[in-house]
């Protein structure tokens, strides 16, 4: 059981590229989202996604985009990379919404714009 | 807006104490509360996780409460090893929406053998 994969685990970009992070589980969960990790910010929600087929945004969705085209994988797009994008990216799942059960994390993806 | 908070930032202490970690959260609608560690370089793995309706929940040499009313949780963690050093986040849901959950920035814990 794989639980969450994430990949790259590393990447750096220059400033305008476009990349995207893959996220996959295989827990059939229906609760994916996206955070970013940064120094003395903590982890803060990018998107999210309550099932295949739908996504709406979190706290800091400017520069980023994503689609639920399956239950397994939730990709995040970066449209046109910038500095301000240099982070460590989380991917996470859970059953639901609201179900009581804890989340996963994913090993995270390095990612540096230059 | 949820807020969370997490004190104290870093702790260091001796190998064998006992300690407690604390998040404080201000909307106390919350759904569940969550406890998380964090090795460096590594993703979060979740510890405990206490129901809206519940007071605490255990799991080993860990409790964690949580006191909706005043808006608290603490992490009780009991004869502290050198493997417990790591980051614990703390982490709420919030009651209505699906909007994720909101993070504290965390407890960095170094345990001295």
């Amino acid at each position: 059981n794989a639980g969450v994969t994430q990949t790259p685990k590393f990447q750096v970009l220059k400033t305008g590229q476009s990349m995207t992070l893959q996220c996959a589980q295989d827990m059939n969960h229906e609760y994916m989202s996206w955070y970013r990790q940064d120094p003395g910010m903590g982890l803060r929600l990018i998107h999210y996604s309550v099932g295949a087929g739908i996504t709406d945004q979190g706290e800091v969705p400017n520069g980023y985009n994503v689609s639920r085209s399956t239950t397994e994988d939730f990709p995040l797009r970066l449209l046109s990379a910038a500095p301000s994008q240099t982070s460590v990216y989380f991917c996470a799942s859970s059953l639901r919404t609201h179900s009581n059960q804890p989340q996963h994390f994913g090993d995270g993806t390095r990612l540096s714009i230059l | 807006k949820q807020e969370v908070t997490q004190i104290p930032a870093a702790l260091s202490v001796p190998e064998g104490e006992n300690l407690v970690l604390n998040c404080s959260f201000t909307d106390s609608a919350i759904y569940n509360l969550q406890w998380f560690r964090q090795d460096p370089g590594k993703g979060l793995t979740s510890l405990l996780l206490i129901q809206s309706s519940q007071r605490e929940q255990t799991s080993g040499r860990l409790n964690a409460s949580l006191d909706k009313s005043s808006g608290r949780s603490t992490l009780y963690i009991a004869a502290s090893q050198p493997g417990d050093s790591a980051t614990y986040l703390c982490a709420a849901t919030s009651g209505g929406g699906a909007d994720g959950l909101t993070f504290g920035k965390g407890t960095h814990l170094i345990i001295q053998p």
